[in-house]
């Protein structure tokens, strides 16, 4: 596609839902983020994608959050059981790299972002 | 943590005027690289500067990198009221490059 997609672009749900946020990379991009960012802050990194495969997950706040990635595209990330502390943007980028090890210089794109807000 | 960090927070100007920015880090970088946010949307990319560079020009925008001191700087000249954003940087960190780490950002409000 042209820009990185997310969907949806606002989301409401209740205290203890689950949800799931998309994501669409730009086409041939085969690196892809998802970042969270909290109201008036800065970006919190949440998951890193190489393909479909995820090196690091370390940013992942809880067990309630997990990420996938299918065909080296789209990645969905949910949250299961949310709580009023999950309300943010999420935020998700990808970027063409060549893979590990390797001082590529990329540019990320991000997309337009997910609000999540849990009442 | 390898988080970058903007100084100041909060920046106030008159339009005409010159805005400058501050990002420091911790670590020895690959790369860093200048976002602009408008109200909490996605982040659209300015400028990349490589850790081998230590000035890069675009437009109206300056950036500087002193990998010595782990600082980068951020230089809007002639700062019009459309430039009011929040402005980060990112590194490229890592020893597999595979994170980009962002400050909390400087948020810029130039006055018409």
């Amino acid at each position: 596609g042209a820009g990185v997609s997310q969907s949806p672009s606002n989301k409401v749900t209740e205290k203890g839902k689950d949800v799931e946020l998309r994501c669409d990379p730009i086409s041939g991009h085969t690196a892809l983020y998802w970042y969270r960012q909290s109201l008036g802050q800065g970006l919190e990194f949440l998951i890193y994608f190489q393909g479909n495969s995820a090196p690091d997950k370390s940013g992942l706040p809880s067990d309630r959050f997990s990420a996938e990635r299918t065909g080296g595209s789209v990645s969905t990330l949910t949250i299961q059981r949310t709580q009023q502390e999950d309300s943010a943007v999420y935020l998700c980028a990808s970027s063409f790299r060549q893979g590990a090890g390797l001082a590529v210089g990329n540019t990320i794109y991000f997309g337009e972002g997910s609000w999540l807000t849990v009442v | 943590s390898q988080q970058g960090e903007e100084d100041p927070q909060a920046l106030s100007i008159q339009e005409g005027e010159n805005a400058t920015m501050n990002c420091s880090y911790k670590t020895s970088i690959n790369n860093l690289q200048w976002y602009r946010q408008n109200s909490g949307r996605g982040l659209v990319h300015l400028i990349l500067i490589r850790s081998n560079e230590r000035e890069k020009h675009s437009g109206r925008l300056r950036v500087t990198l002193d990998t010595s001191k782990k600082s980068s700087s951020l230089l809007i000249t002639a700062s019009r009221a459309a430039d009011t954003a929040s402005y980060f940087c990112a590194t490229d960190g890592s020893l597999t490059g595979n994170q980009f780490y962002f400050g909390t950002g400087t948020s810029l409000t130039v006055i018409p």
